[in-house]
């Protein structure tokens, strides 16, 4: 059964870069029918939808973080990671990372989720 | 930007009938999922494309999308019922995700 995991640094400085990756296990970043997604929640508050990634590098991000967001792929790592810029406290939230499943754009597997603070 | 539109709260007695709403511009044309996201927890795919149910959810949870609305029912409530709950599109004309702001579930 695939398995999503986040790991990366619990705690940023305000200014600096965010970066998480997530690791599948359980079956293959390549699959031609999912994109990888990064979905993010600030306590207490609802889910937000960060972008997407492709097997093939394509990628997509909400307007709102565009210009501060980038998301990849590592197909020989079968991981795919998320490094948002110029972060403030804002930014604390829960990173989630997701199988967004592409026909119906639906969310059918998640990480656990991880605690990133921005702080200094 | 697309709006998906949920009530706060919604409170119901065990063994009882739940119905979380969703509302939205012409949602009825649009494939719409529902999240079940207990406290602490990651969330968890409860109904997609508007009434289906992946494998593992019970049949007491089940899904409707007509018109400007879209309904979550989950029937004979249980304690563990009790949870947050989000719906959530992909919006062609912009193509983004939306989700809704999310309904808490109480079980009285």
């Amino acid at each position: 059964q695939m398995q999503l995991q986040e790991s990366g640094p619990g705690l940023v400085k305000p200014s600096q870069t965010l970066s998480l990756t997530c690791t599948v296990s359980g079956g293959s970043v390549t699959s031609g029918s999912h994109y990888w997604s990064w979905i993010r929640q600030p306590a207490g508050k609802g889910l937000e939808w960060i972008g997407r990634v492709f097997f093939s590098g394509s990628t997509d991000y909400n307007p709102s973080l565009k210009s501060r967001v980038t998301i990849s792929v590592d197909t020989s790592q079968n991981q795919f990671s998320l490094k948002l810029r110029s972060v403030t406290a804002a930014d604390t939230a829960v990173y989630y990372c997701a199988r967004c499943e592409r026909n119906l754009w639906v969310f059918d597997i998640w990480g656990q989720g991880t605690l990133v603070a921005v702080s200094s | 930007s697309y709006v998906l539109t949920q009530p706060p709260s919604v409170s119901v007695a065990p063994g009882q009938t739940a119905r979380l709403t969703c509302g939205g511009n012409n949602i009825g044309s649009k494939s719409v999922h529902w999240y079940q996201q207990r406290p602490g927890q990651a969330p968890v795919l409860v109904v997609y494309d508007d009434s289906d149910r992946p494998s593992g959810i019970p049949e007491r949870f089940s899904g409707s999308n007509f018109g400007n609305t879209a309904t979550l029912t989950i029937s004979r409530v249980e304690a563990g019922d009790e949870a947050d709950y989000y719906c959530q599109v992909w919006d062609r004309s912009s193509d983004l995700v939306v989700f809704g702001g999310g309904t808490k579930l109480t079980v009285l």
